[in-house]
């Protein structure tokens, strides 16, 4: 099992620029979470998805900020336009009931906006 | 609101003691807490899971436990290794919106040193 798989892993990029996050949640798992983590603010839930639907997207900060999940296997986050107050480590995770709904955690993107 | 406190922010001890990280939280209405570990730049993984029935949960060197009347629970790390240098993060989950939800606390950076 390779685990949830985020990618890139890094990114630097400047203000105004769009920016893309990818994550494939652990095959079989029906959830999956994105989170923000600031040395500020710790981890946060951004957005919850069940069975491709987004649930909860009250913790996406604002407009700039969209999350799509097209298929089972695929989600991405985006921040358009990107701002340096939006570097942070953004994680994805994905849960299934079987797993007593533990959530498995990405590696996480590492996201610097200058 | 829920909110998940966690002391000290930091430990640093010799290598082969045991030590003890806190959590409290202010609604006992949870569903589960969890134990994660964090390593530098790399996602989040469970250690251990209590469910709000249980009142403790133990994985080898190990042992958390959960008051969930006075909203506390401790990780309790016997023997420590310098391989145990990480960050401990306590969550608690609460069903709300139709789902499980995870509250994390801002962790505690642990160091041990030979």
């Amino acid at each position: 099992d390779a685990g949830v798989i985020q990618s890139p892993r890094h990114e630097v990029t400047e203000m105004g620029q769009e920016v893309t996050l990818r994550c494939k949640p652990i095959s079989g798992h029906n959830s999956l979470f994105w989170y923000r983590q600031t040395m500020m603010r710790g981890l946060e839930l951004l957005i919850y998805f069940n069975n491709n639907v987004p649930i909860d997207d009250s913790g996406m900060p604002e407009d700039r900020f969209s999350a799509k999940m097209p298929n089972a296997s695929f989600s991405t986050l985006k921040i358009q336009p990107s701002e340096p107050r939006d570097s942070a480590v953004y994680f994805c995770a994905s849960s299934s009931r079987d797993s007593k709904e533990t959530q498995y955690f990405g590696p996480g993107t590492r996201l610097l906006v200058l | 609101k829920q909110e998940v406190t966690q002391i000290p922010a930091a430990l640093s001890v010799p290598e082969g003691e045991n030590l003890v990280l806190n959590c409290s939280f202010t609604d006992s209405a949870i569903y589960n807490l969890q134990w994660f570990r964090q390593d530098p730049g790399k996602g989040l993984t469970s250690l251990l899971l209590i469910q709000s029935s249980q009142r403790e949960q133990t994985s080898g060197r190990l042992n958390a436990s959960l008051d969930k009347s006075s909203g506390r629970s401790t990780l309790y790390i016997a023997a420590s290794q310098p391989g145990d240098s990480a960050t401990y993060l306590c969550a608690v989950t609460l069903f709300s919106g139709g789902y499980n939800k995870l509250i994390f606390g801002a962790g505690t950076r642990l160091a041990v040193h030979p």
